[in-house]
């Protein structure tokens, strides 16, 4: 168990609808990270938090947005959802602001698997 | 083209194999290289970390970074059927894990 928890496992719903992932990240970790993983497209990442501010942007459309509360758990809002949009959504979090370059472990949820009918 | 490429297999082993999974990429600034393993409807964890060219060992696994040839590889000796799963590859340029690239995942098999 990694110690990130992201809730729901999994997620059926329509065209055109918004849902909202989840994640807790391990206990004392100031940085998430929500990575969108397609078939196709591997691990592709989306947006990054430290400690309740946007670090980073990755490939997120303008249709998906996120936020971290004051308690460090996160929240990835989809909306206006498409066919296109089912994949597994994952949360990672790590120490600081996860710098690879000092092997700073970034640790993955179990993930939510959406898919949009 | 992807910046790094990876065979989705699947790759079927028999139990004792040694496993060979490898990557190759494009841009030259990578610095910084990782394998992942993802079993089924579970989050990536990381096995292998290493920094620039070279091997890295632990346990039953080697990491073994070629530069030149921007190719990387994983061993696996002594295979075992826990070990089924897929592995990722994935690398950086120095910074944070915004800027890893992953690739698309080897899913392997051994067979008892």
């Amino acid at each position: 168990d990694s110690g990130v928890t992201q809730t729901p496992k999994h997620l059926i719903t329509a065209t055109g609808q918004r849902v909202t992932l989840r994640c807790s990240p391990r206990s004392g970790d100031l940085s998430v990270y929500w990575y969108q993983q397609s078939l196709d497209q591997g691990l592709q990442f989306l947006i990054q938090y430290y400690n309740g501010e946007e670090r980073a942007k990755g490939n997120i459309l303008e249709r998906f947005s996120a936020q971290q509360f004051p308690d460090l758990h996160s929240e990835l809002n989809l909306s206006s959802l498409e066919l296109g949009d089912s994949a597994l959504y994952f949360c990672a979090s790590s120490v600081g602001g996860g710098q690879v370059d000092t092997n700073t472990e970034a640790f993955f949820g179990q993930g939510t698997r959406l898919t949009v009918v | 083209q992807k910046e790094v490429e990876q065979d989705p297999g699947p790759l079927s082993v028999p139990e004792g194999a040694i496993v060979s999974l490898n990557c190759t990429y494009s841009n030259s600034a990578f610095q910084y290289f990782m394998w992942y393993r993802q079993y089924s409807r579970k989050g990536p964890e990381l096995l292998m970390y290493t920094y620039s060219s070279g091997n890295k060992e632990d346990g039953r696994f080697t990491a073994q970074v070629d530069k030149s040839s921007k190719y990387i590889s994983l061993f696996i000796r002594d295979s075992q059927p826990s070990d089924s799963a897929t592995y990722l590859c994935a690398m950086t340029r120095p910074g944070g894990y915004q800027k890893v690239t992953f690739g698309t995942g080897t899913k392997l098999q051994v067979i008892p």
